[in-house]
């Protein structure tokens, strides 16, 4: 079936322009995650959905991100007023539990540069 | 608070050789699991293999196995028949309830 889809792919912005990621889990996995991945600070927990709601929002750097989940699929992740330091990849991952295990399936990820 | 430690930058292997990565990591929980997942130029990251902490008995996918050491809390991976297409990023990851927390990841370059 379809895997994780992520858009855009790659997105270039101004210093203090807002910016919308959107991730698209798998169909029927009821969790999802949000990380970022930058070279100086390597894979970053952001944010974790369980249906629509957010139970843990611990990793997000500022109040300038937040995130939400609609209908218990698609997710947006919004960065208002970028910074440079907003440049890296952003990965979205949906769960499924098998046998007792949670494992974890990745988008290709939304890759960010901020000017 | 969790920690995963990949000492190894960069690895090299020759083409159908075997290739060992390394990972340790550091909690107080006793119910985890373990996981390495391989991110390619296309940055997608994809599930290689997993390991419950509480299996004594390690993990094997295809030419790919782990070494779990839970009193060590090491977790290595060994990459058999190693080919080309191996060549990428490798992640070590534990979970002990929802999000993940990584390694800093190893390069591993396949020669021909």
């Amino acid at each position: 079936g379809a895997g994780v889809s992520q858009s855009p792919s790659n997105k270039v912005t101004e210093k203090g322009k807002d910016v919308e990621l959107r991730c698209d889990p798998i169909s029927g996995h009821t969790a999802l995650y949000w990380y970022r991945q930058s070279l100086g600070q390597g894979l970053e927990f952001l944010i974790y959905f369980q249906g629509n709601s957010a139970p843990d929002k611990s990793g997000l750097p500022s109040d300038r991100f937040s995130a939400e989940r609609t209908g218990g699929s698609v997710s947006t992740l919004t960065i208002q007023r970028t910074q440079q330091e907003d440049s890296a990849v952003y990965l979205c991952a949906s769960s499924l539990i098998t046998g007792g295990v949670e494992t974890q399936y990745f988008g290709p990820g939304t890759r960010l540069l901020v000017l | 608070a969790q920690t995963v430690t990949q000492s190894q930058p960069e690895m090299s292997v020759q083409e159908a050789e075997t290739v060992t990565l390394s990972c340790t990591y550091d909690t107080s929980e006793s119910d985890y699991y373990l996981f390495w997942y391989k991110q390619p130029p296309s940055r997608q990251m994809i599930l290689v293999i997993r390991q419950e902490a509480y299996k004594q008995q390690n993990a094997t996918e295809n030419r790919f196995s782990v070494n779990f050491q839970k009193a060590a809390k090491s977790f290595s991976l060994k990459i058999s028949d190693s080919q080309l297409g191996d060549a990428a990023m490798y992640f070590c990851a534990f979970n002990a309830g929802n999000m993940l927390t990584f390694g800093g990841g190893t390069r591993l370059m396949v020669k021909p």
